[in-house]
């Protein structure tokens, strides 16, 4: 079985540019997490999809930043423009629904804005 | 409003040391409890997890962690650790009102032979 598949694995990109992040979940997982952790710091929450809605996007940083989950397949995460604080390792996660099952993580996309 | 609060920001221990990791969350409901390591190059994986039932569960590598319901606690412990250990050590509770997975700041834990 497929785990969690992100992509790029890494990412370099100037100031002012778009990137998008692409996150393919374990196949029929509802619960699809993003985070991201800065310069070694907190696994910071950003956003959770159940199937293609947003459950609870109250960590995402500002409204440069857009996730998608259509169809409740695979889900993207654009940064429109980055700034340099964007950087850092931003992790997907996918889970069944209900309690009582666990998270799988992708290995994550690196992103670096310079 | 669902947080989690780990003590220990860096540990450092020899060989055979025995080991704790201190770990609160505050969250008024229901909790799924979960322990994910990350070695140096690796992807979070699955340490440990506590769904119901017993307080004490035990994980891969030799962890265990006890749920303490009335101190809102789930540490993290092993006997004696391996210089394989050296990793980050997050805690992580789960609403079950919500399914909301969140994470403590993480313990850098670093084993010297």
């Amino acid at each position: 079985e497929a785990g969690v598949t992100q992509f790029p694995s890494h990412s370099v990109i100037e100031k002012g540019q778009t990137v998008t992040l692409r996150c393919d979940p374990i196949s029929g997982h509802d619960n699809l997490y993003w985070y991201r952790r800065v310069m070694g710091k907190e696994i910071k929450f950003l956003l959770h999809f159940v199937k293609e809605s947003k459950q609870d996007e109250s960590g995402m940083p500002n409204n440069r930043f857009l996730a998608e989950r259509t169809g409740g397949t695979y889900s993207t995460l654009k940064v429109q423009p980055a700034e340099l604080e964007d950087s850092g390792v931003y992790f997907c996660a996918s889970s069944p629904r209900g309690m009582n099952t666990e998270a799988f993580f992708g290995q994550g996309t690196r992103l670096t804005v310079v | 409003a669902q947080s989690v609060s780990q003590h220990n920001h860096h540990v450092i221990l020899s060989e055979a040391a025995s080991l704790e990791l201190g770990c609160n969350y505050s969250y008024g409901g229901t909790v799924n409890l979960f322990w994910y390591v990350q070695y140096p190059g690796q992807h979070l994986q699955l340490l440990l997890k506590y769904f119901s039932g017993d307080p004490l569960v035990k994980g891969i590598k030799g962890f265990e962690a006890e749920f303490i319901k009335s101190k809102f606690s789930f540490n993290l412990r092993k006997p004696s650790v391996q210089w394989s250990d050296t990793a980050e050590y997050f805690c992580a509770p789960r609403s079950y009102n919500t399914d909301k997975l969140i994470f403590g700041t993480g313990t850098r834990l670093q084993v010297f032979p």
